[in-house]
């Protein structure tokens, strides 16, 4: 069984350009969820894709956008990226049995994304 | 929307000692996990505990719902359990995780 892998595990970008982040997620999971976490705070929640449709999203401006390709692995795509946007980038995967359930969270080892 | 506060924020340890972590929310759960970051980043599953008592080797886990916290506690550190300790709690309806302040652990050889 292969666990939640993630990349790039580093990027440094400048400030206006776009990234997209990438994320398999573990065998038998159908729904990925993305994850920021800024120095020094909690994560904090993007949005979750769930069968290869978004199924919420956190307070992100609509510039963070996302896909789940039908292998359940996704992306994250940042455009137009700000010095905030500087984080670290996690992607968590799970096994939900409905849009509105979820189970336990295992978590990539995540992207440092670096703007300047 | 619920509030997840950890306590204590910052716990300094001896090698060999025990701890006692809590995660206090502001609503129902349905949801609980505890993770372990160490200092590349990743997040370490720790424990799934929605309500009731788990334990795993040194470290053991009680959540009471109906009171709205959870428990971790940690026997006999060792320098590897330094870093990052959070809960973080999902409700029903949602689909996502809100994690909780965090515990930063560092345990002295």
């Amino acid at each position: 069984e292969t666990g939640v892998t993630q990349s790039p595990t580093h990027l440094i970008k400048t400030r206006g350009q776009q990234v997209t982040l990438r994320c398999s997620s573990q065998s038998g999971h159908n729904t990925v969820s993305w994850y920021q976490q800024a120095l020094g705070q909690g994560p904090q929640f993007i949005f979750q894709y769930y069968r290869e449709e978004e199924n919420g999203r956190g307070n992100f401006p609509p510039r963070f956008s996302g896909l789940q390709f039908p292998n359940y692995s996704s992306e994250l795509n940042v455009n137009a990226l700000e010095l905030d946007d500087s984080a670290l980038y996690l992607c968590a995967s799970s096994l939900a049995f409905s849009r509105w359930r979820n189970t336990e969270a295992f978590f990539g080892q995540g992207t440092r994304l670096t703007v300047v | 929307g619920i509030q997840v506060e950890q306590s204590p924020p910052d716990l300094i340890l001896q090698e060999g000692a025990n701890s006692t972590l809590r995660c206090n929310f502001s609503d129902s759960v349905n949801n609980l996990q505890w993770f372990h970051q160490n200092p590349w980043g990743q997040l370490i599953n720790l424990f799934y505990i929605p309500s009731g008592t788990k334990q795993n080797g040194r470290l053991s886990a009680t959540t009471v719902a109906t009171e709205r916290y959870s428990l971790l506690y940690i026997s006999s550190s060792q320098t590897t359990d330094s870093g990052v300790y959070f809960c973080a709690v999902g409700t029903s309806g949602t689909y996502k995780y809100i994690f909780g302040t965090g515990t930063r652990l560092k345990v002295l050889a």
